[in-house]
């Protein structure tokens, strides 16, 4: 069976710092892995996905994700974080190329002035 | 542009009376999906089609069903909605976007429904 881990609930870091958000993943099959962003009240945003091609993916808004497979690992990062990044991340993984979406829990990040 | 539209964007029902959400899509892909998320936790799935076959999650209640009369629309029924109902529903639609090589997710901007 598939599953999904955000290692944290809520992150804190200042505008201008690096942004480390952590994810875990348990999957039988090759996993497509894929990282959403939602902003309070709006709908879901895609950030970035992996699906079997290089393992560094890089998606909008400056943010990227490397996929590690002997850590079963999908971390989300950005060099330096925006006020408008504040929102909720959710790192979510499907098995096979339609397969259903598994979401973790979501991570609240905040950015501080 | 093509994309999943949800209507309406907030509903607000009552206790116990049937409520219907709608989702249509202009990307013609053949999976619709429901999911309810509710505060402040991660979408659940509730159920999907996969072109006019209906797979339901083991946990959805008999409450909640669903209708996909064509590839472009889809429906939500709550027959008797609670107020543990209440919570945005996504809806989504996976299949091959135009140009790329594999599959893709799309979701729409979500209903909130409130039950008073």
């Amino acid at each position: 069976a598939q599953s999904v881990t955000q290692l944290d609930s809520h992150v804190s870091v200042s505008e201008g710092t690096p942004v480390l958000l952590r994810c875990n993943y348990s999957s039988s099959y090759s996993p497509s892995l894929f990282w959403y962003v939602q902003h309070p009240n709006k709908g879901l945003q895609l950030l970035l996905k992996y699906t079997s091609a290089a393992t560094l993916v890089k998606g909008i808004n400056g943010f990227e994700a490397e996929f590690k497979k002997s850590e079963t690992s999908f971390h989300l990062t950005k060099p330096s974080a925006h006020m408008s990044d504040a929102a909720e991340y959710f790192c979510v993984v499907s098995e096979g190329s339609q397969g259903n979406l598994i979401f973790g829990k979501g991570t609240k990040l905040s950015v501080k002035p | 542009d093509a994309m999943v539209i949800q209507n309406p964007r907030y509903q607000v029902t009552q206790f116990g009376k049937p409520v219907t959400l709608s989702c249509s899509q202009t990307l013609n892909h053949n999976v619709m999906y429901w999911y309810q998320q509710k505060s402040s936790q991660a979408p659940k799935l509730l159920f999907h089609y996969y072109d006019k076959d209906f797979n339901n999650e083991a946990d959805t209640p008999d409450n909640f069903q669903s209708r996909r009369p064509n590839t472009s629309f889809c429906f939500l029924d709550i027959r008797s909605p609670g107020l543990g109902d209440a919570a945005m529903y996504l809806c989504a639609t996976s299949g091959k976007l135009e140009g790329a090589l594999d599959y893709g997710y799309t979701f729409g901007s979500g209903t909130r429904l409130t039950v008073v």
